[in-house]
């Protein structure tokens, strides 16, 4: 069956260049996050959508992060004037509700290196 | 902010050895904690999400016990084999301020070598 698939797997961008990271989530889920992991470190919450609707931004370390949902299903994580700190892997998780123990069905990430 | 622990960082095993890490998190506040398996180039793979204090779960070779009074929870995996080399994250979910995002502690990195 379709799991969670994110676009593209590996991205090699300069810095100050724009990037758009894609995730299609598992169809119908009505929740999905992103997550970031720099290296060496556990995966880092970045952003919550419940349907359309970005619940929870918190986790975004600066304004240059924009995430959307504008459907309730594919999102976008965009990052603009990448800097090198933004180097990570960005992983997209879904699961089909709200609720606390939901199981997150995770994507197999996008490694982004900024030069 | 939250502090959600692993230990050891990385083990090295041999094919056949049982083997244990070990997750901490925060007693009070405490509603879920997941744990998932990572192999390089693949997507995480959940494993367990565990609620109840003392709660025991088994997959396989894999079972995991919890212990929120105290904070931890255990992963055992009962004769390593080489497809068991992956790195395990444990993820941790409040029950308040948090909503459903996960917690994760930086992972144990398991090799079993034959």
């Amino acid at each position: 069956g379709a799991g969670v698939s994110q676009s593209p797997r590996y991205k090699v961008a300069k810095r100050g260049q724009d990037v758009a990271l894609r995730c299609d989530p598992i169809s119908g889920h009505v929740s999905l996050f992103w997550y970031q992991q720099a290296l060496g470190q556990g995966p880092e919450f970045l952003t919550y959508f419940q349907n359309e609707a970005q619940l929870d931004k918190s986790g975004l370390p600066s304004d240059r992060f924009f995430a959307e949902r504008p459907e309730g299903s594919v999102s976008t994580l965009k990052i603009q004037r990448t800097q090198q700190e933004d180097s990570a892997v960005y992983l997209c998780a879904s699961s089909l509700d709200w609720a606390l123990t939901d199981e997150q069905f995770f994507g197999p990430g996008t490694r982004l290196t900024v030069l | 902010i939250l502090n959600v622990e692993q230990s050891p960082q990385s083990l090295h095993v041999q094919e056949g050895d049982s083997t244990n890490f070990t997750c901490s998190f925060p007693s009070s506040n405490f509603y879920a904690l997941h744990w998932y398996r990572w192999e390089t180039a693949k997507s995480p793979e959940a494993l367990f999400v565990m609620t109840l204090n003392g709660d025991e779960k088994k997959k396989g070779r894999i079972s995991a016990t919890l212990n929120t009074k105290e904070g931890y929870s255990y992963l055992y995996i009962k004769g390593s084999q080489p497809e068991d080399s992956a790195t395990y994250l444990c993820a941790f979910i409040g029950l308040t301020g948090g909503g459903n995002k996960l917690t994760f502690g930086t992972g144990t990195q398991l090799k079993v070598e034959l």
